[in-house]
This record gives structure tokens, C-alpha cells and sequence, in this order.
């Protein structure tokens, strides 16, 4: 049972524009959600977060989006830099218990 | 240090053996998660510790795999009579969040091969 999903497992996209990567959840109790970068050979890095109670998060670069009504969140990377091509991972947790549960990543590919 | 430090950071063994795999958290931290990447899938959650308890053992794949945690610092993940399906990157986090986990701060991974 698949609770944080991340439907696409590539992404490429010119530098310079948008990224998009999008995330959908099931469980309704997870109302904190993360999203960590991962390089080759590293551990996963964290990048943004969320809580539930806003629907949006920014961070320079880095946009964090969340529909409750939908349980879907997206990361927004704009512009695009040839140091943001990683597999990303989105992440939720619940006030229930510290679990956290991540996605099986996105490998985003900027292309020059 | 001042990171997640894990060891081995690579780990070659035969089917049936058992392997021990260790984590240094990040000192002051209470939260210690071990998850597990197997080759093109996503990080599986296998346990996690608030100090030196491990409130939720439901991902533990099967009887084989064990974790502690003592002082409520290091960690490791036991697992017994290796198969090749245990053949994945273990990775610790920590965090310092005691009430409410917030980031998670990764090691670089044990990689294990069992042939």
C-alpha cells in the first residue's frame, strides 16, 4: 500500500524553465509534508517543507505547493540550474506518530 | 563528525550470513529512522527510535532484521541468515526534534551485496 506517490520516475526540462515535480498522497491524517533531493552515491538532503495548515511554502528558488482537498503537493523549481538535475523525493508524516514516509522519487534531468 | 556517519559504507557477503550495519547519529539528536533503497525503487521505511525506543517495528521486512539503539545514540540494524533480496543502500537519519519530526539529516548509506 503505496500512501506517498510520485507517478512519474523521469522528468526533463530545459535550463532556465519551470520544473514541476507533483506528489499525491492517500492517507488523510499525514498533515506534514517534505520533499529531499538526492544525488548518486549520497544521502537524500532536505530541501522544503509544508504544513498543513498553509498551502504554500517558498524558499528562493524552490516552491512548495499543497491541494489538501486533492492530497496532492508539487515542488516548483524556477529557473531550472544544471546542479538541481537529482532524484526527488517527496515525504509525509502524520501527528500520530514520527513516521515518515517518502515517495519513490523523481530523477529530474535539466537539460542545456 | 559533524554528520550521519554509517559503517560499513559497503558490505559484500554470501547468502545465509548475517551482517551487522551501524549509525552515528548526529550528536543531541533523538530521532533515529533506518530505511532501505533497493536498486530503482524508493526509500522503504524500516524502523525508527524516539531516544532509545522504537515506537513503530512495522517495516522490518521479516524476523530476520532487528535494530537497537543504546545511550540513545548509536544504532544498528541486525540482519540474520542474509538472502539476495536483502541486497539494498541502508540509510540512518537523525533528527533533533523530540516532540514533532521535522528534517531528517541522512548518512550516506551501508550498501549491501549478498551473493
Amino acid at each position: 500500500d503505496q500512501q506517498v506517490k510520485q507517478n512519474s520516475p523521469s522528468l526533463s526540462v530545459q535550463e532556465g524553465r519551470i520544473s514541476i515535480l507533483n506528489c499525491d498522497y492517500t492517507n488523510s491524517m499525514f498533515d506534514y509534508f517534505l520533499w529531499y533531493k538526492k544525488y548518486p552515491a549520497e544521502g537524500p538532503t532536505f530541501l522544503i517543507s509544508i504544513s498543513s495548515i498553509k498551502d504554500k511554502n517558498e524558499d528562493g528558488r524552490f516552491t512548495v505547493f499543497l491541494n489538501k482537498s486533492a492530497k496532492h503537493l508539487s515542488l516548483h523549481i524556477v529557473p531550472s540550474q544544471p546542479g538541481d538535475s537529482a532524484v526527488y523525493f517527496c515525504a509525509a508524516s502524520s501527528n500520530r506518530d514520527d513516521k515518515i514516509i517518502f515517495g519513490k522519487g523523481t530523477r529530474l534531468h535539466i537539460l542545456p | 563528525g559533524a554528520g550521519v556517519s554509517q559503517s560499513p559504507s559497503n558490505k559484500v557477503t554470501e547468502k545465509g550470513k548475517d551482517v551487522e550495519l551501524r549509525c552515528d547519529p548526529i550528536s543531541g539528536h533523538t530521532a533515529l529512522y533506518w530505511y532501505r533503497q533497493r536498486l530503482g525503487q524508493g526509500l522503504e521505511f524500516l524502523i525508527y527510535f524516539q531516544g532509545n525506543s522504537a515506537p513503530d517495528k512495522s517495516g522490518l521486512p521479516s524476523d530476520r532484521f532487528s535494530a537497537e539503539r543504546t545511550g540513545g545514540s548509536v544504532s544498528t540494524l541486525t540482519i540474520q541468515r542474509t538472502q539476495q533480496e536483502d541486497s539494498a543502500v541502508y540509510l540512518c537519519a537523525s533528527s533533533p526534534s523530540v516532540t514533532r519530526v521535522g528534517e531528517l539529516f541522512f548518512g550516506e548509506g551501508s550498501r549491501l551485496t549478498v551473493l
